[in-house]
């Protein structure tokens, strides 16, 4: 199957720093880019929509200015949690969406977390 | 109300018992429908879409029921890999809108 790697898969940094976490995709190109965050025991929630070449579609209640995401290619998307605290630690996950797909096949491919955790 | 929502359990079987699991969703618009499994601390992994006229895959079988709004996953033969967090998850629409995830049914199959 295809292959979406997110990197880092663990970060542990101070309150106020910005932390910078990438999703590639692999061997597939994906115009569409998806941000869940999920904290413990709770379900993945949406918090942007990311389109390759324009600007990110926010889910209501996520600040954008504090989640920064850019979609600057076909297989690269970021998202920058700036201002970091420590209510922000949680699970990111990214998930992309190969270009020749649409999400009624569940073709959703999802890249491995990255864990961060705001002393 | 959640739009989709699942009995988080946690389901304790035993190998080679049959569970099953259900999830309804909120929004009657829903197009597709999916059941991902989730492993402790990994990333959620497709395990089968669900049709409306019903879907087996392996030891695995899949229901949606329209009417009431409402998707089951039943497992046969329970092997201790089947362990893990399997998740109800919704697609609103059919033009490219991300996917709403329940919060996940733990499952724990023991020797």
């Amino acid at each position: 199957g295809a292959v979406v790697s997110q990197h880092p898969s663990w970060v542990i940094c101070k309150s106020g720093t910005s932390v910078k976490i990438e999703c590639r995709s692999l061997d597939f190109q994906a115009t569409t880019m998806f941000w869940y965050r999920q904290f413990p025991k709770q379900s993945l929630m949406l918090m942007a929509t990311s389109n390759e070449g324009s600007k990110a579609t926010y889910e209501q209640g996520v600040e954008k200015d504090k989640f920064l995401i850019n979609h600057a290619s076909l297989t690269l998307s970021t998202l920058t949690v700036t201002s970091a605290h420590p209510e922000d630690s949680s699970f990111y996950i990214c998930s992309a969406l190969p270009r020749s797909s649409n999400l009624n096949t569940g073709e959703l491919f999802f890249g491995e977390g990255s864990r961060l955790t705001v002393l | 109300r959640k739009e989709v929502e699942q009995d988080p359990g946690p389901f304790n079987v035993p190998e080679g018992a049959t569970v099953a699991f259900n999830c309804t969703y909120s929004n009657s618009a829903s197009q597709s429908f999916f059941w991902y499994r989730q492993d402790c601390r990994k990333e959620p992994k497709l395990l089968m879409s669900v049709y409306s006229s019903g879907n087996e895959d392996g030891r695995f079988t899949a229901q949606l029921n329209r009417a009431s709004q409402y998707i089951s996953l039943l497992i046969r033969d329970s092997k201790l890999s089947d362990s893990a967090t399997y998740l109800c998850v919704v697609n609103l629409s059919n033009s490219g809108y991300a996917l709403n995830f329940g919060k996940g049914t733990s499952l724990l199959v023991t020797p």
